[in-house]
């Protein structure tokens, strides 16, 4: 049973568009969110966060919003790069704080 | 300075052999952290450690599983009596305290179980 969902296998956008990525999770008790940005061959590279007290977070072309009540959360790049490309992991913190609950990720390509 | 480094880079076992795979974190990093990433599924969390020890196991798969650390440095991730279902790629990261949000990840040891 997926706690932290991202339904989207895949998203295509043109170079200097927005780009939304959507994440859903079931528990209400998760407090804090993360998205993380994965290139082949590499590790994964931490985007952003958001804490349940905020319904917002802004770090230059990337931000989060989260949505408590219907228990969503997005990333919106804008404008869209072609370095962009990658894929997209959403992530909770567990109650406890003592470990990450990932979605299966959503594979961005941005076009130029 | 060095990133998080992982040996070996590439891992191939016959199945029911046992593998260990090491993490050298960033010096200096007291939380350490694995993962991993089987074939078309997300990222899954198996384990951190806050120093040497690790408070939360339950993140690993099977009681074939295990990791430890020893001087707060390097780690080792133990796989038992290896299943083909083990074969993924498995990550590790470090972090200066125990934050989520300051991961370096290093390019982690693709293990394939024949």
């Amino acid at each position: 049973d997926q706690q932290v969902k991202q339904n989207s296998p895949s998203l295509s956008v043109q170079e200097g568009r927005i780009s939304i990525l959507n994440c859903d999770y079931t528990n209400s008790m998760f407090d804090y969110f993360l998205w993380y940005k994965k290139y082949p061959a590499e590790g994964p590279t931490f985007l952003i966060s958001i804490s349940s007290i905020k319904d917002k977070n802004e770090d230059g072309r990337f931000t989060v919003f989260l949505n408590k009540s219907a228990k969503h959360l997005s990333l919106h790049i804008v404008p869209s790069q072609p370095g962009d490309s990658a894929v997209y992991f959403c992530a909770a913190v567990n109650q406890a704080g003592t470990a990450l609950i990932f979605g299966k990720g959503t594979t961005l390509s941005v076009s130029s | 300075g060095a990133g998080v480094s992982q040996s070996p880079s590439n891992k191939v076992t016959e199945k029911g052999k046992d593998v260990e795979l090491r993490c050298d974190p960033i010096s200096g990093h007291t939380a350490l952290y694995w993962y991993r990433q089987s074939l078309g599924q997300g990222l899954e969390f198996l384990i951190y450690f806050q120093g040497n020890s690790a408070p939360d196991k339950s993140g690993l798969p099977s009681d074939r599983f295990s990791a430890e650390r020893t001087g707060g440095s390097v780690s080792t991730l133990t796989i038992q009596r290896t299943q083909q279902e083990d074969s993924a790629v498995y990550l590790c990261a470090s972090s200066p305290t125990r934050s989520w949000d300051t991961q370096y990840f290093g390019p982690g040891t693709r293990l394939t179980v024949l």
